[in-house]
């Protein structure tokens, strides 16, 4: 079946640091893959995607390359700041013609302090 | 351009009590569907639909969920009755282009 795992956190970096998140998946053919971003108090938002292979999908300085041979789909950004704490949120898309579904990882909390 | 509309944005309840949850989506988007996010995890998809059709159903617990977007716009979601498992966020999402679009989400508390 369809899955997605994300690296645990919560993780806690100081400002500027570099940011890794890592996320995998299992899934039958070739699913476009999602980072979905949930501030606090706020809905989710698409961070970025990537539909096939060795994409790479960027926004706000997040970047993230879906890497068939590792199945990895793994976000990075080279300098966080305090307004990128969230929760961050992998994810899959795989499905018959209309049926566009999604699947979630568990998420990772991301807190950045000055 | 608006986003999409949930309302209420807090409830609480009692063990089998009943409670519905409403959903607006972006004007014009086809696509609607129900998350339900546990404390810790990330959204599991309840439904689909489909302008006013349903796409994907399987994991909804029909004993005691049920959904209805009757003119293929706005659509509800109802527990009836409600279990303390059921505590939760209820996301709504819609799209056009394969992108979705979540609301802030309904949060669910069943005492």
């Amino acid at each position: 079946g369809n899955s997605v795992t994300q690296m645990e956190g919560p993780v806690t970096l100081s400002e500027e640091a570099f940011l890794t998140i890592n996320c995998t998946y299992t899934a039958t053919g070739y699913p476009s893959l999602f980072w979905y971003v949930q501030y606090p108090g706020e809905g989710l938002q698409l961070l970025l995607k990537a539909t096939k292979a060795d994409d790479k999908g960027s926004n706000k300085g997040f970047e993230a390359t879906y890497r068939k041979e590792t199945t990895s789909f793994h976000l990075e950004k080279g300098s966080v700041q305090v307004s990128d704490s969230a929760v961050y949120f992998c994810a899959l898309r795989w499905g018959l013609a209309g049926a566009n579904n999604l699947f979630f990882g568990t998420g990772t909390r991301l807190t950045v302090i000055p | 351009e608006a986003g999409v509309a949930q309302s209420p944005r807090y409830k609480i309840i009692e063990k089998r009590q009943s409670v519905a949850f409403w959903c607006n989506p972006i004007s014009g988007h086809a696509t609607l569907y129900w998350y339900q996010q546990i404390l810790g995890q990330g959204p599991k998809l309840l439904i689909q639909f489909q302008n006013n059709g349903v796409v994907d159903d399987s994991q909804l617990p029909k004993d005691r969920f049920s959904a209805e977007r009757l003119k293929g716009v706005d659509s509800t979601l109802k527990i009836q009755p409600a279990k303390l498992e059921d505590s939760a966020v209820y996301l709504c999402a819609s799209s056009s282009d394969r992108a979705q679009y979540f609301g802030p989400g309904t949060r669910l508390l069943v005492l």
